[in-house]
């Protein structure tokens, strides 16, 4: 069974700055989907970016950007130029094959100081 | 378009009881997904609806159910309720519920079971 790891449960970071959410996956399968959401306080769970296994290129959204490492089953996100509104839980989550089923992390807590 | 709505977004029952939510999604998308959220367990998928069909289910008791309507909206039941059913249920709609494709989650029913 696919098994989706985070192992930071809080990170803080000041506004402006940048932070990194690490994530780690397990599995057999080659092709397959990574996602990261948002969950702020009022429990909307938002996408904030995806990632395709096939493709090399790490994607990339404003100041969103992953480092997916497919050989060490890695896949973290970093923020630039933190912003108040980044203050959320974020989830990393799996996807491959099944109709439906994200699998999920057990989520990051950030809080952003100003 | 109009996001993915769920109602009621608050709702207390006691013990033995059953619960009906709803979930209504995107327009033009055909799959619903259900999530259990629990500070415990963190996100769990219960099933998946397409088409009115159940394509894949989740790791939970026969107590939950779903259905889905020939106008895509979903609806999951929780019968004899326990205490362990308090959660936030998420439901998330995507167009054809392949793998590729980016789950857009409503913002959720907090269920209390007392």
């Amino acid at each position: 069974a696919q098994t989706v790891t985070q192992s930071q449960p809080e990170m803080s970071v000041q506004e402006a700055e940048t932070v990194t959410l690490s994530c780690t996956y397990d599995t057999s399968e080659s092709d397959y989907y990574l996602f990261w959401y948002k969950q702020p306080p009022s429990r909307q769970m938002i996408l904030v970016i995806r990632q395709e296994a096939y493709k090399q290129q790490n994607a990339t959204e404003n100041r969103f950007s992953v480092n997916f490492q497919k050989a060490a089953k890695s896949f973290s996100l970093k923020i630039s130029d933190s912003q108040l509104g980044d203050a959320a839980m974020y989830f990393c989550a799996y996807r491959r094959g099944s109709y439906g089923k994200l699998t999920f992390g057990q989520g990051t807590i950030l809080t952003v100081h100003p | 378009k109009a996001g993915v709505t769920q109602t009621p977004r608050y709702l207390i029952k006691t013990r033995g009881q059953q619960v009906t939510l709803s979930c209504s999604p995107i327009s033009g998308h055909r799959s619903v997904s259900w999530y259990q959220q629990t500070p415990g367990q963190g996100l769990q998928f219960l099933f998946e609806y397409f088409s009115e069909t159940q394509r894949n289910k989740g790791n939970f008791p026969g107590r939950f159910s779903g259905r889905q309507f020939s106008n895509s909206r979903s609806e999951m039941n929780v019968s004899t309720l326990e205490l362990g059913d308090s959660a936030l249920y998420l439901c998330a709609s995507s167009l054809l519920g392949q793998p590729e494709e980016t789950q857009y989650f409503g913002p959720g029913t907090r269920l209390l079971v007392l």
